[in-house]
């Protein structure tokens, strides 16, 4: 079955720190990529997503997102975090094929950002 | 085990019909949302109830209707009004907590299928 690994389940950074987070699938063929962040209280909003072409994906606020085929991973990246960002970040990969659909979504990363 | 349980995984509608998709949650989460994803896009927010008894309009909610009766079901009506009713449906729920606690993660169904006969 089809799983996706977000490697860090709390993140804690100071503000102007660079952020990397981890997410790594299981799928072999082809996949769409995403990350999703949600803000407290809030609901889900889509940061970057990755379909086909530039594997270095440019999102929202800053945020880009580099899919690495050989690796399975699409891991997560900002230069310099703010204290706004911290939420709670999630990967999820779709794999369409010979009639099936499955959307899987990473237990998520939760990001505090320390002023 | 706790979780969340959509059905069916799969739906078929008719031109003019009303389908009405289930989402179950046993994980005691006041919070429920309803998201809507088609093909080349990102989860698209329908509707969300913070409360049983009560809900909001999300960003798509037109052609759609819901109603949150108890806790732990949040069944969304797919109605004749949405045109373009194609698409992959995922439900979800979230513990609202507060301070601290706040920053809960969602969980997620498995997702439901539906299409156009």
């Amino acid at each position: 079955a089809q799983s996706v690994s977000q490697h860090n389940h709390h993140v804690i950074l100071s503000e102007a720190a660079s952020l990397e987070l981890g997410c790594n699938y299981s799928y072999g063929g082809t996949v769409n990529l995403f990350w999703y962040v949600q803000y407290p209280g809030q609901h889900l909003q889509l940061l970057l997503k990755y379909f086909s072409g530039d594997p270095l994906v440019k999102g929202i606020k800053g945020f880009e997102a580099e899919f690495i085929k050989s690796k399975f991973s699409f891991n997560l990246r900002k230069p310099s975090v703010q204290w706004s960002d911290t939420a709670e970040y999630f990967c999820a990969v779709i794999s369409s094929g010979a009639g099936s659909y499955q959307l899987t979504f990473g237990k998520g990363t939760k990001l505090s950002v320390i002023p | 085990d706790g979780g969340i349980t959509q059905s069916p995984k799969y739906l078929f509608r008719k031109e003019g019909q009303n389908v009405t998709l289930s989402c179950e949650q046993n994980l005691n989460h006041d919070a429920m949302y309803w998201y809507r994803q088609d093909p080349g896009q990102g989860l698209r927010l329908i509707y969300y109830s913070q409360i049983v008894n009560d809900f909001q309009k999300g960003d798509i909610a037109e052609g759609y209707s819901v109603s949150r009766e108890k806790k732990e079901s949040f069944p969304l009506t797919v109605t004749s009004a949405q045109k373009n009713p194609t698409a992959f449906y995922l439900c979800a729920s979230q513990w609202q907590g507060t301070g601290t606690d706040s920053n809960q993660p969602q969980h997620f169904g498995d997702g439901t299928r539906l299409s156009i006969l």
